[in-house]
């Protein structure tokens, strides 16, 4: 069945730590997003990739860093600039920007802690 | 910048009963308008999505409607059961924020046996 992977689901990181959250779709999607989800304050946008090798900053990309070397994969690193990291991270993909019946289709998410 | 509200924020109904959550929007340029379900602790799943062009589209006791003129979406859940208890989210895409999508905060629904 084709759809979107996130690992690890449960992370704990040290403070000044950096980590990396995995996302791979074998929906043959274009594009790619990472979101954060905080309680009350719904999805917010870090970064999304429309193609390979092209990525853009979303409303809240500061802290976070990502690549776009294959079309399946869309790797988010958190790095120790994000000053308040703990959050639910969810991947999405979709088809193509712009287009119409673009549905965007999610992973099960990432759970991120810093201890 | 793009705008997304839902009201209620959490709404709590006696199974059995007909609803209407709300979605509302401040920029009417939109592609379509997405409604997804997230149960606690999972990913979003998407529901229905309303293409710019279309007024409602349906599927088994959902019924959804834009009218993008006003800038809100309606979704009707019909005969609501136990299992439909989750949070509600609906998203909008469009050509003035970057071909991005943009959350509304989501109704949280009960619905009690």
């Amino acid at each position: 069945d084709g759809g979107i992977t996130q690992s690890p689901k449960y992370l704990f990181r040290k403070e000044g730590q950096n980590v990396t959250l995995s996302c791979e779709q074998n929906l043959n999607h274009d594009a790619m997003y990472w979101y954060r989800q905080d309680p009350g304050q719904g999805l917010r946008l870090i970064y999304y990739s429309q193609i390979v090798n092209d990525f853009q900053k979303g409303d809240i990309a500061e802290g976070y860093s990502v690549s776009r070397e294959k079309k399946e994969s869309f790797p988010l690193t958190v790095t120790s600039a994000q000053k308040n990291p703990t959050a639910f991270y969810l991947c999405a993909s979709s088809a193509q920007q712009g287009a119409g019946a673009n549905v965007l289709t999610f992973g099960a998410g990432s759970r991120l802690t810093v201890l | 910048k793009q705008e997304v509200t839902q009201i209620p924020a959490a709404l709590s109904v006696p199974e059995g009963e007909n609803l209407v959550l709300n979605c509302s929007f401040t920029d009417s340029a939109i592609y379509n308008l997405q409604w997804f379900r997230q149960d606690p602790g999972k990913g979003l799943t998407s529901l229905l999505l309303i293409q710019s062009s279309q007024r409602e589209q349906t599927s088994g006791r959902l019924n959804a409607s834009l009218d993008k003129s006003s800038g809100r979406s309606t979704l009707y859940i019909a005969a609501s059961q136990p299992g439909d208890s989750a949070t509600y989210l609906c998203a909008v895409e469009g050509p003035n924020t970057g071909n991005q999508f943009y959350f509304g905060t989501g109704t949280s629904l009960t619905v009690i046996p």
